[in-house]
């Protein structure tokens, strides 16, 4: 069975302090990984599709990794409107398009 | 870019009632969609799998007679809540496959705050 694991569940930060959000997975055969923002009363915010360890993509101030086993979604001199949840999600080789999610985390950038 | 569109955005109806909310694909076209209900502070729940042209695929748990999925076009699939109770009320959100690249990206719509009295 897939799963998706994220920490910390909740993250504070003052705004320009830099940190990372770890997404870990077990996955038989990834065919790809995502990462969503949030926002309260929104849906889902595609940002990032990761496909084989070592890629990186970035946007903006956020910057995705991806290894065999984790993900981490790095984001630099974070500011207030970064805050939200981010979601990461696989997707299994031969599954129905469907994702797994993981629970998310909930960051907030402090003014 | 990939827009998709629910509408309401928000409905309140009495216990008994049915509610249909609708997913719209609005510049792609989207074989398949899925729908999902978001408790709060919770991630998001997979309820079916919505193929057009074809019946949908529920998951485990999910009432089939309660949760009607239509998905009748290429840009458009419903979810009607039959007899809607209190425990129904809940975030439904929808999303949409966009085919390209090495795999298919869900693009989400902007969800549907359902409330039953």
């Amino acid at each position: 069975e897939d799963q998706v694991t994220q920490s910390p569940e909740a993250l504070r930060l003052q705004e320009g302090e830099s940190s990372s959000l770890n997404c870990s997975y077990t996955v038989s055969g990834l065919r790809g990984l995502f990462w969503y923002r949030q926002d309260p009363g929104k849906g889902p915010e595609f940002l990032f599709t990761l496909y084989s360890a070592g890629e990186e993509k970035e946007k903006e101030r956020l910057k995705a990794t991806l290894t065999k086993k984790e993900s981490f979604l790095h984001i630099t001199a974070p500011k207030p409107e970064d805050s939200a949840t981010y979601l990461c999600a696989v997707h299994r080789s031969g599954s129905a398009r469907q994702l797994t999610f993981g629970s998310g985390t909930q960051l907030t950038v402090l003014p | 870019g990939a827009v998709v569109s629910q509408h309401p955005s928000w409905v309140i109806c009495k216990s008994g009632t049915s509610v249909k909310i609708e997913c719209r694909s609005l510049d792609f076209q989207a074989t398949t969609m899925f729908w999902y209900r978001q408790f709060p502070k919770q991630s998001l729940m997979l309820m079916a799998t919505s193929n057009e042209g074809s019946k949908a695929t529920y998951e485990q748990g999910v009432e089939k007679d309660k949760f009607l999925i239509n998905h009748a076009s290429l840009t458009l699939s419903t979810l009607t809540v039959t007899s809607a109770h209190p425990e129904d009320s809940s975030f439904y959100i929808c999303s949409a496959i966009k085919f390209g690249g090495d795999t298919d990206t869900q693009y989400f719509g902007p969800g549907t705050r359902l409330t039953v009295l």
